[in-house]
């Protein structure tokens, strides 16, 4: 079990915006940034959102990170269909003394 | 652009060692810490260890998982990440992708290769 929780899946429809949340605690996102990936199945992952809420140069200006607290948010606002992916959080943990993943959303665009 | 590229992966027995690499290609990572994440087939993603370059002292930390049998090194002259797995477990079937870790971040993984994948089966 994941030291991050994120909801198994979520959907949306073209043009719509959704978010993806990723709950842990005070070892992990309560004092360290979050970043988030892209991961398309049978490809690697890509860093959509680094620091909480900073995009690296190329990533659209659609995705946008927040956090509060203990959890953070990846919203995608547009839907678009090559948004179908697999989107994973990710923060430093104390209590382990290196990164730890989230277990991971599959988004489906209907 | 920049490129990473792991080799080195294949189907093992359990108690076998096999050593991967990761050459970058288009760059030089010299100055970079680096890192390998691991994901199981059909799971999530993994932190295996990283490296730190050689002017912040080029030290490694482990995940727990593999602390004891992996090790991580680098060869600045080649370009090159290795990941040296020893003892191996059918657990630690994967495909293996190194990372440049994020400047100003101690662990953010921000380029990725593409993988490669170890299958350790009897």
């Amino acid at each position: 079990q994941s030291m991050l929780t994120q909801p198994p899946s979520a959907s949306g429809t073209p043009g719509q915006r959704i978010t993806i949340s990723c709950s842990g605690s005070s070892s992990n996102i309560g004092n360290h940034y979050v970043f988030w990936y892209k991961q398309v199945p049978g490809t690697a992952p890509k860093v959509l959102i680094y620091n909480y809420n900073q995009r690296p140069s190329g990533v659209p200006d659609r995705f946008s990170g927040s956090h509060s607290g203990t959890s953070a948010s990846l919203a995608i606002s547009g839907l678009r269909s090559e948004d179908e992916a697999h989107y994973y959080c990710a923060a430093w943990d104390d209590s382990l003394s290196g990164p730890v993943f989230g277990g991971g959303t599959r988004l489906t665009v209907l | 652009e920049v490129q990473l590229v792991e080799s080195g992966g294949g189907l093992v027995e359990p108690g076998d060692s096999l050593r991967l690499s990761c050459v970058c290609s288009g760059c030089s990572l010299i100055n970079a810490w680096l890192s390998w994440v691991r994901q199981a087939p059909g799971k999530g993603l993994e932190w295996v260890g990283r490296i730190k370059n050689e002017a912040d002292g080029g030290t490694t930390d482990y995940a727990a998982p593999v602390k004891d049998r992996f090790i991580i090194s680098r060869d600045d002259s080649k370009n090159t990440l290795f990941l040296q797995m020893n003892t191996l477990r059918t657990e630690d079937t994967a495909t293996y992708y190194c990372t440049t870790i994020l400047p100003g971040s101690r662990w953010g993984f921000h380029v990725w290769g593409r993988g490669t994948l170890v299958t350790v089966s009897s």
